[in-house]
C-alpha cells in the first residue's frame, strides 16, 4: 500500500485534458513539493515536474502541476497518443524522513 | 551529456550480500546528491535510500534500513549500495538517480537524471 494515493488508470481521447490526482497528507504533500514522472514502458522514469509545478527544460507546457492541501494533481491538456505511459508522484514525507511513491497511474489514449 | 551507468546487479540467494554501482559522467557528481530508487517487477517505483553531495547525510527506507547502505566516492564519480541480508522481496531494477535544482537534500528539487537501471533478483 502506497503512501501517496493515485488512481490505478485514466483515459483520454486526442486533444483532451485529463488530470491525475495524487492524495497524500499533512506530513506529505501538505508540507513538501510534489514531484511527477513519465514511465514509457521498459525505459526509466523521466521527470515532469518537480517543487510541485516546477517544468523541467524540455517538458511541453501543456503540462501542468498543482496542489490543494494534502492533494496534488498532474493536468495534460492537447493529449498525444505519445502521452499514454504510467505516471508517478512523489514527495518528501516529514514523518517517515524519507521520499514517497504513488502506486502509479497507466494513462490510456483511446 | 550527463549520464548515469549503473552496474553490480544479479541473481542472489536470500541472506547473501552485492554491491551496486553507478558511475556518473558529464556533470559535477560531487555537486549533487544522489538516490537510489527501485521498481519490483510489474511494480510501482519505491524510494531505497539518499546521501548527499559530501556523503555526510543519508536517509533510508525502512524497508531496507539496517540492511543496505549507500555510500559515494566523489574521487571516482560513482555512487554505490551495499546491499546484505538480501530478502527474496528486494528482487527490483535499481536506478541510480541525480537530484538535481538544489543542493540539499531536502529542498525543492528533483529526481532529474536517471540511469538506465540494473536488474537484482533473490531467489534460491
Amino acid at each position: 500500500q502506497s503512501v501517496l494515493t493515485q488512481p490505478p488508470s485514466a483515459s483520454g481521447t486526442p486533444g483532451q485534458r485529463v488530470s491525475i490526482s495524487c492524495s497524500g497528507s499533512s506530513s506529505n504533500i501538505g508540507r513538501n513539493g510534489i514531484s511527477w514522472f513519465q514511465q514509457l514502458p521498459g525505459t526509466a522514469p523521466k521527470l515532469l515536474m518537480y517543487s510541485t509545478h516546477q517544468r523541467p527544460s524540455g517538458v511541453p507546457d501543456r503540462i501542468s502541476g498543482s496542489k490543494s492541501g494534502t492533494s496534488a494533481s498532474l493536468a495534460i491538456s492537447g493529449l498525444q497518443s505519445e502521452d499514454e505511459a504510467d505516471y508517478y508522484c512523489a514527495a518528501w514525507d516529514d514523518s517517515l524522513n524519507g521520499w514517497v511513491f504513488g502506486g502509479g497511474t497507466k494513462l490510456t489514449v483511446l | 551529456q550527463e549520464q548515469l551507468v549503473e552496474s553490480g546487479g544479479g541473481v542472489v540467494q536470500p541472506g547473501r550480500s552485492l554491491r551496486l554501482s553507478c558511475a556518473a559522467s558529464g556533470f559535477i557528481f560531487s555537486t549533487y546528491a544522489m538516490h537510489w530508487v527501485r521498481q519490483a517487477p510489474g511494480k510501482g517505483l519505491e524510494w531505497v535510500a539518499v546521501i548527499s553531495y559530501d556523503g555526510s547525510n543519508k536517509y533510508y527506507a525502512d524497508s531496507v534500513k539496517g540492511r543496505f547502505t549507500i555510500a559515494r566516492d566523489n574521487s571516482e564519480n560513482t555512487l554505490y549500495l551495499q546491499m546484505n541480508s538480501l530478502r527474496t522481496e528486494d528482487t527490483a531494477f535499481y536506478y541510480c538517480v541525480r537530484w538535481g535544482y538544489c543542493t540539499n537534500i531536502i529542498c525543492p528539487g528533483g529526481m532529474d537524471v536517471w540511469g538506465q537501471g540494473t536488474t537484482v533478483a533473490v531467489s534460491s
